[in-house]
């Protein structure tokens, strides 16, 4: 089945650092991938959709500058969290499917876990 | 923007209860999906349902589609400590609030 790896799976970080997540999806290509963030006890919101060879779509309120997004190539998706505050601490989890969009699911990453301090 | 609302947020039963979770909204869906989260995991498939009033079993679960594809429902029979977990609807990328699951042994 489908695969899609994230790395770390865990950070801590200085306040005003950046920090980039990296996701992969290992045996299938992908035009599209989601990132998603998660606070504790909380469901997964989406931040923003990543387009292969393209800008990111971002979700309303997501900053994008912050937030920034790289689909430089159809297995790799980065998120890079700038200038990171400690109110950006979360779970960040990345999504992506064979073909690129599908109403049959998605696989999902293993998630980081990004502790700011 | 399309909303999943999800019931009960948490739910603590006795192993070999039975139990359902729902997830409605006031839109449409061409499909809603299920998915299972464990603590510090990504959350994990479980099934999708596309076709109003569709049925699907896995195992001890038995999931369904409203005939107006705006809700859907998770039925588990026999609860088992290994159900305990996060249970997620989602549709169109987005998902519900969740439903936190403890089956106590």
């Amino acid at each position: 089945g489908a695969v899609v790896s994230q790395h770390p799976s865990w950070v801590i970080c200085k306040s005003g650092t950046s920090v980039k997540i990296e996701c992969r999806s290992l045996d299938f290509q992908a035009t599209t991938m989601f990132w998603y963030r998660q606070f504790p006890k909380q469901s997964l919101m989406l931040m923003a959709t990543s387009n292969e060879g393209s800008k990111a779509t971002y979700e309303q309120g997501v900053e994008k500058d912050k937030f920034l997004i790289n689909h430089a190539s159809l297995t790799l998706s980065t998120l890079t969290v700038t200038s990171a505050h400690p109110e950006d601490s979360s779970f960040y989890i990345c999504s992506a499917t064979p073909g690129g969009t599908s109403a049959f699911g998605y696989t999902f990453g293993s998630g980081t876990r990004l502790t700011v301090v | 923007t399309q909303l999943l609302e999800q019931s009960p947020q948490f739910l603590s039963i006795q192993e070999g209860e039975n139990l359902t979770v729902y997830c409605n909204s006031s839109s449409v869906f061409s499909s809603l999906q299920w998915y299972r989260q464990e603590p510090g995991e990504g959350p994990v498939l479980l099934v999708t349902v596309v076709t109003g009033g569709e049925v699907k079993k896995l195992k001890r679960l038995t999931f369904q589609f409203g005939d107006a594809r705006k809700d859907s429902s998770l039925h588990i029979t026999a609860a088992q400590p290994g159900d305990t977990g996060l249970y997620l609807c989602a549709g169109d990328m987005r998902f519900g609030a969740g439903t936190r699951l403890t089956v106590k042994p």
